[in-house]
């Protein structure tokens, strides 16, 4: 079963727009991690936030982690083109901390 | 670096063939994981590794079997193919445990069972 849930499905803006896709999950972690997939090929690994930590930023990427409420959210500001891909949170927690498990993603079209 | 390599990309099996997926990694990595994705369910854990000679059973590791007899190889193997198993496999990597690591992804491999 999928320990973190992304909200929304899929997400349709218009470039230079911003883009909050968020993750909710249900046991303790010790980090969440945020990974892009670009349609067709494998995940590339984006931004890590450790259990301790509230907010994190990347570039154009901000990610913060409420622990209490067990949800995180990943915010993509001043969107592109090139940001269409399918967005996807990870938690570790749930295999003795030594795996990732992954939510169903957020499929993120970014209009020109 | 090639990072992670999957071998073949692409394969069709009638029901009941048999077939190995190869995951080769050049990072030195010791953690090692096979993954299936499909549409509407995102990635879920196959089996896994922590370590050359190590193998463990993730979420759907039913019809699967893995091999690490190499630190760099990390196989996963279908006895006899069943339609279910119709899917994108991915493999990937972490220098160790997630709890402080990142993975690394290879392209993944299609895989139709007819």
């Amino acid at each position: 079963s999928q320990q973190g849930e992304e909200d929304p499905q899929a997400l349709s803006i218009q470039e230079g727009e911003n883009a909050t896709m968020n993750c909710s999950y249900k046991t303790s972690i010790n980090n969440l991690q945020w990974y892009r997939q670009n349609s067709g090929r494998g995940l590339v690994h984006l931004i890590l936030i450790r259990s301790n930590e509230r907010e994190k930023h990347s570039g154009r990427l901000r990610v913060t982690l409420d622990t209490s409420k067990k949800s995180s959210s990943l915010l993509i500001t001043a969107s592109r083109a090139a940001d269409t891909a399918s967005y996807f949170c990870a938690t570790d927690g749930t295999g003795g901390y030594s795996t990732l498990t992954f939510g169903k993603g957020t499929m993120l079209l970014v209009s020109p | 670096n090639a990072g992670v390599t999957q071998t073949p990309k692409f394969r069709v099996l009638k029901t009941g063939q048999s077939m190995t997926l190869l995951c080769a990694q050049d990072m030195n990595h010791e953690y090692m994981y096979w993954y299936r994705q499909d549409p509407g369910m995102g990635l879920r854990l196959i089996h896994y590794s922590v370590g050359e000679g190590t193998t463990a059973k993730g979420e759907v590791p039913d019809g699967y079997n893995v091999s690490r007899l190499k630190k760099q190889n990390f196989l996963l193997g279908l006895e006899s193919a069943a339609p279910s198993q119709t899917s994108v496999y991915f493999c990937a990597s972490s220098l160790g445990a997630v709890g402080a690591n990142v993975l690394t992804f290879g392209a993944g491999s299609r895989l139709t069972v007819l």
